[in-house]
C-alpha cells in the first residue's frame, strides 16, 4: 500500500525563523508529489509539485521553496517565515491515473 | 485551465436530513472529478470519484454524487445526515496527468 508520512504534526515558529517540513512516501517509486497549503477560511492551494528527483515546479510566487533530494522525499522550506505562512500544509502523492493520497498534514503557526 | 466552484462555504443540516453539497466545474476536456472529506487537523480522505462510465457514483459513508455534463455539476448528496458527517468537504478536478485543482471547500455542520 502507499503511505505518506509528514512531520511534524504541529509547529509554532517565530517570524523570521527558518522552516523545514518533510514528507516521505512508501510503496511506490518515482511518484508525483505535491505540497498544498490550506490557510484559515480558504481552500487548498497547490504550492509545488515534483515529477522526479530535483524536478520542482512552483505554482505561486511566495516565501517558500521545495526540494526533492531523494525519490521518495519531498521537503518544503523557508529561509525566513512570515505571518502569512501560517496554515495547514499537506503533502500528496499521485497513486495512479485517477488517485491521490494525502498525508496527515502539518499545522504551522507563525507568531 | 480547469477549476471548480463550491457554492456555500458553510452548510447546516439537522441529523437525519438530506445533505446536498454543490460543486460546479470548468474544464475544456472531459474531467475527472473527486470529493474529499477533511476532519479537523487531519489529511484528506477520498469519498468518491468520477472518471468514466456510470454518472452516478457511490462512495464511502453513504455518500454519492452524480456527474451532469449538461449542468457541469458534480453535487454530493447523502439521504440522511449523521453527526459524524460534520467535516469539511472539497470538490476537485483533474484530467489525466494534470494537477488536481480543489474548490474552496464547504464546511458541513450537523445539529442534533
Amino acid at each position: 500500500s502507499q503511505t505518506i508520512h509528514q512531520w511534524p504534526a504541529t509547529l509554532v515558529q517565530p517570524v523570521g525563523s527558518p522552516l523545514s517540513l518533510e514528507c516521505t512516501v512508501e510503496g511506490t517509486s518515482n511518484p508525483n508529489l505535491y505540497w498544498y497549503r490550506q490557510a484559515a477560511g480558504r481552500g487548498l492551494q497547490l504550492l509545488f509539485y515534483s515529477v522526479g528527483i530535483g524536478q520542482i515546479s512552483s505554482e505561486v510566487p511566495q516565501n517558500l521553496s521545495a526540494s526533492r533530494p531523494q525519490d521518495r522525499q519531498f521537503i518544503l522550506s523557508s529561509k525566513k517565515l512570515l505571518l502569512s505562512d501560517s496554515g495547514f500544509y499537506l503533502c500528496a502523492q499521485k497513486t495512479d491515473t485517477y488517485g491521490y493520497t494525502f498525508g496527515s498534514g502539518t499545522r504551522l503557526t507563525v507568531v | 485551465a480547469q477549476s471548480v466552484t463550491q457554492l456555500g462555504s458553510h452548510v447546516s443540516v439537522s441529523e437525519g436530513a438530506l445533505v446536498l453539497l454543490r460543486c460546479n466545474y470548468s474544464s475544456s476536456v472531459p474531467p475527472y472529478l473527486f470529493w474529499y472529506v477533511q476532519y479537523p487537523n487531519q489529511g484528506l480522505q477520498l469519498l468518491l470519484k468520477y472518471t468514466t462510465g456510470a454518472t452516478l457514483v457511490k462512495g464511502i459513508n453513504g455518500f454519492e454524487a452524480e456527474f451532469k455534463k449538461s449542468e457541469t455539476s458534480f453535487h454530493l448528496t447523502k439521504p440522511s445526515a449523521h453527526m459524524s458527517d460534520a467535516a469539511e468537504y472539497f470538490c476537485a478536478v483533474t484530467r489525466g496527468f494534470q494537477k488536481l485543482v480543489f474548490g474552496t471547500g464547504t464546511r458541513l455542520l450537523v445539529s442534533p
